[in-house]
């Protein structure tokens, strides 16, 4: 299985900031990375796909970015809507793989 | 419009076998390229793929629960249906069913999700 680490587990913010989370692949997954908002009780909705290619209807404000093993999530002016979790997962494998999760929550 | 639903029962016993269906509108599961599957959450954790069936009627299991899974489909029904075996307090989780789809410049994540449904491993 492909292994993928998400950091940091919990990030503090508040309304403007710029965020970033990064997510990390235990082996080279090329571009196929997604990431995922999930709000308390809802289920996850996809933001970005093939690493970088946004959604439609997502946000601009929601980037993504990377290649191989590393890659980033960035929102670049927190918004209150956008307070919940994040996970990002890959799909270059036969077997599909999700990352941890990061909350981002409130400073 | 695509949606999927999910539905089964919300409580089960340890050892007894989960069965859920999933019922979907808007797409077909006879059209090239398209899968369904089931994702599940154990309350305040990450999401875990469990299962995946394709048009083509590939199946793919995750490595770890793959002994206690069988995915099925039913086409004409537009459900599939996920068994897993052996339940234990710690399968209690909310199971998602979800859309996935490729083509032949591969594969594209879940864009489409049910709305979930909680099953709870209690004797």
């Amino acid at each position: 299985d492909i292994q993928m680490t998400q950091s940091p587990s919990t990030l503090s913010a508040s309304v403007g900031d710029r965020v970033t989370i990064t997510c990390r692949a235990s082996q080279s997954i090329s571009s196929w990375l997604a990431w995922y908002q999930q709000k308390p009780g809802k289920a996850p909705k996809l933001l970005i796909y093939k690493a970088s290619s946004l959604e439609s209807g997502v946000p601009s404000r929601f980037s993504g970015s990377g290649s191989g093993t590393e890659f980033t999530l960035t929102i670049s002016s927190l918004q209150p809507d956008d307070f919940a979790t994040y996970y990002c997962q890959q799909y270059n494998s036969y077997w599909f793989t999700f990352g941890p999760g990061t909350k981002v929550d409130i400073k | 419009q695509i949606t999927l639903k999910e539905s089964g029962p919300t409580l089960v016993k340890p050892t007894q076998t989960l069965t859920l269906t999933c019922t979907f509108s808007g797409f077909s599961l006879s059209t090239s390229g398209v899968g369904v599957g089931w994702i599940r959450q154990p309350p305040g954790k990450a999401l875990e793929w469990l299962a995946l069936i394709y048009w083509d009627d590939d199946k793919r299991y995750s490595p770890s629960l793959k002994s206690r899974l069988t995915i099925t489909k039913d086409t004409s029904k537009n459900q599939v249906v996920l068994t897993m075996t052996n339940m234990d307090p710690v399968d209690t989780a909310t199971y998602y069913c979800a859309r996935e789809w490729y083509d032949s410049s591969g594969y594209f994540p879940v864009d489409y999700w049910g709305q979930g449904t909680l099953v709870t491993v209690s004797s």
